[in-house]
């Protein structure tokens, strides 16, 4: 069974940093590109950004509105994808969740995410 | 970027009758390998997204068969034949054949 475990959400004042975290299970983590996916309160779903997975060179791709303040890394030891944001706005609010994506070109299984308040 | 345009943005429904939400993108969503990547998605209240449908029309384990999908190179269609009760939540259209990938801005069913 797939489990996505997301945590690391909190309050934060804006400029401020959190970092997030991910542990997978249920899956071949290492061969997996990763995605975070946001949902700012009573609003729609926002793709964050993707991490290929290192064979395929590890790379990541970030959303206009957090290109250069958020961060994608993996460890995949230890099944954990992480999420780095610094220079938090009070936009950057949301329950942030990760997801793999798939051979189909989807997102098929999705944690139960972190809330990130980012508020002064 | 590729905008996905749901519609209507609000569906009440009476159980037993049928549901239908709009889904279209501002580009052709047939990839270059010969298939079209849209997806659709369930959010109960309080609950993460579920996927119903990849591929506009494959349904996920699980997915009872009142729900399908259908569409083809901008516009989609989400269909629920006979609504129940369970079926209450936002529905998300989202795209993958085109990086970044994109979301609709969701369509809220409910019950009359």
């Amino acid at each position: 069974e797939v489990q996505l475990v997301e945590s690391g959400g909190g309050l934060v004042k804006p400029g401020g940093s959190l970092r997030l975290s991910c542990v997978a299970s249920g899956f071949t983590f290492s061969n997996a590109w990763m995605n975070w996916v946001r949902q700012a309160p009573g609003r729609g779903l926002e793709w964050v950004g993707r991490i290929k997975s290192k064979t395929d060179g590890g790379t990541t791709d970030y959303a206009a509105p957090v290109k250069g303040r958020f961060t994608m890394s993996r460890d995949d030891s230890k099944n954990t994808l992480y999420l780095q944001m610094n220079s938090l706005k009070t936009e950057d609010t949301a329950v942030y969740y990760c997801t793999p994506w798939t051979a189909v070109r989807s997102l098929d299984y999705w944690g139960q995410g972190t809330l990130v308040t980012v508020s002064s | 970027d590729v905008v996905m345009t749901q519609s209507p943005l609000s569906l009440p429904v009476t159980p037993g009758q049928p549901a239908s939400i709009s889904c279209r993108s501002s580009q052709s969503l047939l990839h270059s390998d010969g298939d079209t990547y849209l997806s659709w998605f369930q959010q109960r209240p309080g609950q993460s997204p579920r996927r119903l449908i990849y591929k506009v029309s494959n349904r996920d384990s699980g997915v009872p068969d009142r729900f399908s999908g259908s569409g083809s190179g901008t516009d989609f269609t989400l269909k629920i034949s006979r609504v129940e009760a369970e079926d209450v939540g936002v529905y998300y259209c989202m795209q993958g054949t085109h990086w970044p990938l994109t979301f609709g801005g969701g369509t809220k069913v409910e019950i009359k």
